[in-house]
């Protein structure tokens, strides 16, 4: 089975510095990968999304993830962190052979600091 | 406005005693589906559903049933429920996954099972 790997279950960085949250898949083949978001009491929230078009993919609220083949990465950036990034991130992979089914990973909880 | 909605937000119930979690979509999209989270685990798929009267099974699918009979409705049913049921579900749908199409998100339930 497909499995997805948030390397940091939790990450702090302070207001206006870099966010890095970091992503491994395994597969054997370019797969559809997802980042999705979710602020507390909420239901998750579509980030971005690759679809082999291009390697560098941006999404909403400024974060952005580079999709890395030959290190089964996925990661999410953005270069100036927001208090109201303060949440818990999901990276997202489709199954091999099923594109119905999807693998979420651990999650990542970002807390911004004043 | 587009939505999945799920009822009940919240619920507190017995060992045994038949529940049915509903949830119901205005998007006309074909695809649906049912995750768990759990704490740590990130999300789990249940089932999934492709369209009217065809569904499979996710990951985690042992103690849950589900139907589709119409497009707009996904219901996730817990014929025996048990404690170990007990967890935050989300309900989730989508116009084509095989397009990369983004899922929405409901809200979430969060059920107890004592």
């Amino acid at each position: 089975a497909q499995s997805v790997t948030q390397l940091d279950s939790h990450v702090s960085v302070s207001e206006g510095t870099p966010v890095l949250l970091r992503c491994n898949y395994s597969s054997s083949y370019s797969p559809s990968l997802f980042w999705y978001v979710q602020h507390p009491n909420k239901g998750l929230q579509l980030l971005l999304k690759y679809t082999s078009a291009a390697t560098l993919v941006k999404g909403i609220n400024g974060f952005e993830a580079e999709f890395k083949k030959s290190e089964t990465s996925f990661h999410l950036t953005k270069p100036s962190a927001h208090m109201s990034d303060a949440a818990e991130y999901f990276c997202v992979v489709s199954a091999l052979y099923n594109f119905n089914k999807f693998y979420f990973g651990s999650g990542t909880k970002l807390n911004v600091k004043p | 406005e587009a939505q999945v909605t799920q009822n009940p937000r919240y619920l507190i119930t017995v060992t045994g005693k038949k529940l049915t979690v509903t949830c119901s979509q205005n998007m006309n999209h074909e695809y649906m589906s049912w995750y768990r989270q759990d704490p740590g685990l990130g999300l789990r798929q249940i089932y999934y559903s492709m369209n009217v009267e065809v569904t499979d099974k996710g990951d985690v699918p042992e103690g849950y049933k589900v139907s589709r009979k119409e497009k707009r409705n996904f219901p996730l049913i817990l014929e025996s429920p048990s404690p170990n049921q007990t967890s935050l579900y989300f309900c989730a749908s989508s116009q084509n996954p095989n397009s990369n199409q983004p899922q929405h998100f409901g809200d979430g339930t969060r059920l107890s099972i004592l």
